[in-house]
């Protein structure tokens, strides 16, 4: 079964620009959370979309934003970027309404702003 | 609201010896606990949970967790700490209210040295 995947892996933007950022979760997982991880630091939550819907948001700026299409995969857009956007984005993938289950994290994609 | 704290940015270990790393929590409602392990340029790997019954959680790789809901605790241990086991642990809490946001810990890294 595959796991929770993220494209691309890297990413080089210049300041100003947008990103987009993508997750496929596993195979029946509805849930789907995003999280930034500056270097060296802990994990902030950004979104956490379920069937479709934002569910809940984390302390981020409008310009953090996505969508769940209808086959759960997720896509995480950042525009006007700043150099302080540079960081580890992991999505991670879960089942719907079951709390006491652990969420699945995919690699991560690197983003780099210059 | 939902909080989690691990004290320790940094544990540093001698292979062979014991290792703790700590991780407290606040809910509202009953918790799941979680702990993940990240390696470098990796995402979150799922070590163990607790979610209700014996307050001592045996997971992956040797870890085990002990539960204490009076200090409101989630301690991950380790008999024996291997140089291969130097990762960034983190502590996670789900409340079975709230809907069910998954709030991760700031992190702590493990140095085992040899």
């Amino acid at each position: 079964e595959a796991g929770v995947t993220q494209s691309p892996t890297h990413l080089i933007k210049t300041r100003g620009q947008q990103a987009t950022l993508r997750c496929s979760p596993i195979s029946g997982h509805t849930s789907v959370y995003w999280y930034q991880q500056a270097l060296g630091l802990g994990l902030q939550f950004l979104l956490w979309y379920d069937e479709g819907e934002e569910r809940n948001r984390g302390n981020f700026p409008p310009r953090f934003s996505g969508r769940q299409f209808p086959n759960y995969s997720s896509e995480l857009n950042v525009n006007a970027l700043e150099l302080e956007d540079s960081a580890l984005y992991l999505c991670a993938s879960s089942l719907v309404g079951v709390p006491n289950t652990e969420a699945f994290f995919g690699q991560g994609t690197r983003l780099t702003v210059v | 609201a939902q909080s989690v704290a691990q004290p320790e940015d940094q544990v540093n270990v001698a292979e062979g010896n014991p290792l703790t790393v700590k991780c407290t929590y606040s809910v509202s409602g009953n918790p799941y606990l979680f702990w993940y392990v990240q390696y470098p340029n990796r995402g979150l790997q799922f070590l163990l949970k607790y979610i209700t019954g014996d307050n001592l959680v045996k997971g992956s790789y040797g870890f085990e967790a002990e539960f204490n809901k009076s200090q409101t605790s989630f301690h991950l241990k380790k008999p024996s700490a291997l140089v291969s086991d130097s990762a960034l642990y983190f502590c996670a809490v789900r409340a079975d209210t709230g809907g069910f946001k998954t709030i991760f810990g700031a992190g702590t890294r493990l140095f085992v040295k040899a």
